[in-house]
C-alpha cells in the first residue's frame, strides 16, 4: 500500500546531541510537511517542502532544519535538542497545498531527550 | 489569530449511545475544515474535508457537518473500535493546518 513511513518510531537522544528523523513516501506527492505534537497538544506545523522549495513557519526555532534530497525522502534535523523538544514528530504529504488535497500522515517518531 | 477549539476534551459513551463532538473555529477566509482520527501512538488518519457552510459528509457511523462558526462530528451507534482521539483542523490563508487539541472518545461495550 502507498503510505508515509517514518523511521525510527522511537528515538532517544542526549541533551544537545544532534538527531535526524526520517520520512519517506510512496504516494509521489509534491508536498511534504513536518509537524511537532507535544503530549495532549495539537500538532503544529514546523515547515514544509513544495517539491524542492522550502517553506519555514515564522515561529519555528532555528534549531530545527530540514532536507529533502528527492521526492520520496524528507529529513528533520534537530541541531541541539533541548528538553522542550521532546515530542511526537509527524511527517505528512499532500499532492498540492490546496484544501482539496488532504494531508496524509505517517505514524510519527516519538523523540525523548535525556 | 486563527484558532480552533474542540469540546469536550474527553467523552465516554456506551456502545450504541449516539453523540456529537464539537469544533468551533475563528479564521479569516476558511479554505477547508478537516476531521482526522488519531489512535494512540499513530499518526492522524484523514476522515473528511468540508468546504462551506451547510455541507455534510458521511462515512459509516460518522457524519460531519459545517456551519460558519463550527463543525460537528456526529457518531451514530458507536462501537468500541470507534474509540480514538478525533482532531479537527482548518486551513485558512496559508498552507498550515491549524489543529484543535482533539476530543478523546472512549466507547465501552
Amino acid at each position: 500500500d502507498a503510505m508515509v513511513i517514518q523511521n525510527p518510531r522511537y528515538q532517544v537522544t542526549q541533551f544537545g546531541k544532534p538527531v535526524t528523523l526520517s520520512c519517506s513516501q510512496t504516494l509521489n506527492h509534491n508536498v511534504m510537511y513536518w509537524y511537532q505534537q507535544k503530549s495532549s497538544q495539537a500538532p503544529k506545523l514546523l515547515f514544509h517542502y513544495y517539491d524542492k522549495d522550502f517553506n519555514n513557519e515564522a515561529d519555528t526555532p532555528d534549531n530545527f532544519q530540514s532536507r529533502r534530497p528527492n521526492t520520496s525522502f524528507c529529513f528533520l534535523d534537530i541541531r541541539s535538542p533541548g528538553l522542550g523538544d521532546a515530542a511526537m514528530y509527524l511527517c505528512a504529504t499532500s499532492r498540492d497545498t490546496g484544501a482539496n488535497q488532504p494531508q496524509h500522515f505517517g505514524d510519527g517518531t516519538r523523540l525523548s531527550i535525556l | 489569530e486563527d484558532q480552533v477549539t474542540q469540546s469536550p476534551e474527553a467523552l465516554r459513551l456506551q456502545e450504541g449511545e449516539s453523540s456529537s463532538l464539537n469544533c468551533s473555529y475563528t479564521v479569516s477566509g476558511l479554505r477547508g475544515l478537516f476531521w482526522y482520527r488519531q489512535d494512540p501512538g499513530k499518526g492522524p488518519e484523514f476522515l473528511f474535508t468540508l468546504y462551506s457552510a451547510g455541507e455534510e459528509k458521511e462515512k459509516e457511523r460518522l457524519k460531519a457537518t459545517l456551519t460558519k462558526k463550527e463543525s460537528f462530528l456526529h457518531i451514530t451507534a458507536p462501537k468500541p473500535e470507534d474509540s480514538a482521539t478525533y482532531l479537527c483542523a482548518v486551513q485558512a490563508g496559508g498552507t498550515a493546518l491549524i489543529f484543535g487539541k482533539g476530543t478523546t472518545l472512549s466507547v465501552s461495550s
